[in-house]
């Protein structure tokens, strides 16, 4: 199916273990980004990548690294899980800037407890 | 640094009442800002975007933004509330760290109940 999708929908880990989150979008958008979102902090951007192979920080990047070898597949990886990386964190994806697609179109999220 | 500020946590609104969600941006230059909605559960959805031109830009599901420069705002409006826009609602504004990077800046949310 067309547009941005998120696996898996739900995870549940223990504390220490890696794990990987997947984000997969079929617009061939350049821009792509991950955020967590807890209650009373709203979003906040983890990381964010403006193309294949480029990357940066962002907000809260602490724990987690990315990377981007496809333009459509975004993976974040928790490499030593912490209970407070328990969140919903969310992919979005953007277009070029010309034609000033700066919208964002997010993916359904995927719900990470981490025991 | 850039911002957004949306004063109310949560509202509360009856059925066919009329909607009014405050959102206040802190940037320099002409902002780029955006509306989004999240139902329970679900992702966020783009509502409406305003880039340039008419300060009064309209969006999907009947929902309204009007972009005040003087008062560094970007409300979002709907004349009739129906019980399904009860959500949780985003307010955005590009941010710019320089090149071609650039990143949205989102506001805490405002959740919406909608009383029958």
């Amino acid at each position: 199916d067309a547009g941005i999708t998120q696996s898996p929908r739900y995870k549940i880990t223990e504390t220490g273990r890696q794990v990987t989150l997947m984000c997969h979008q079929t617009w061939s958008h350049s821009y792509m980004f991950w955020y967590r979102q807890d209650l009373g902090h709203g979003l906040r951007l983890i990381y964010y990548s403006a193309a294949a192979d480029i990357t940066d920080k962002g907000e809260v990047p602490d724990g987690y690294v990315v990377s981007r070898s496809k333009t459509e597949n975004f993976p974040l990886t928790l490499e030593s899980a912490t209970r407070s990386q328990t969140s919903v964190y969310f992919c979005a994806s953007s277009g070029p800037l010309t034609g000033f697609a700066y919208e964002q179109y997010f993916g359904p999220g995927t719900r990470l407890t981490v025991t | 640094a850039q911002s957004v500020t949306q004063p109310d946590i949560h509202i509360t609104v009856s059925e066919g009442a009329s909607l009014e969600l405050r959102c206040n941006y802190s940037y320099g230059a002409t902002p780029y800002l955006f509306w989004y909605v999240q139902s329970p559960g679900q992702g966020l959805q783009l509502l409406l975007k305003y880039f340039s031109g008419d300060t009064l830009v309209q969006g999907i599901k009947g929902f309204e933004a009007e972009f005040k420069r003087s008062q560094s705002s970007f409300n979002l409006r709907k004349p009739s509330v129906h019980w399904s826009d009860a959500a949780e609602y985003f307010c955005a504004v590009v941010t710019n760290s320089g090149g071609s990077n650039y990143k949205l800046t989102f506001g805490k949310g405002t959740l919406l109940t909608v009383n029958p």
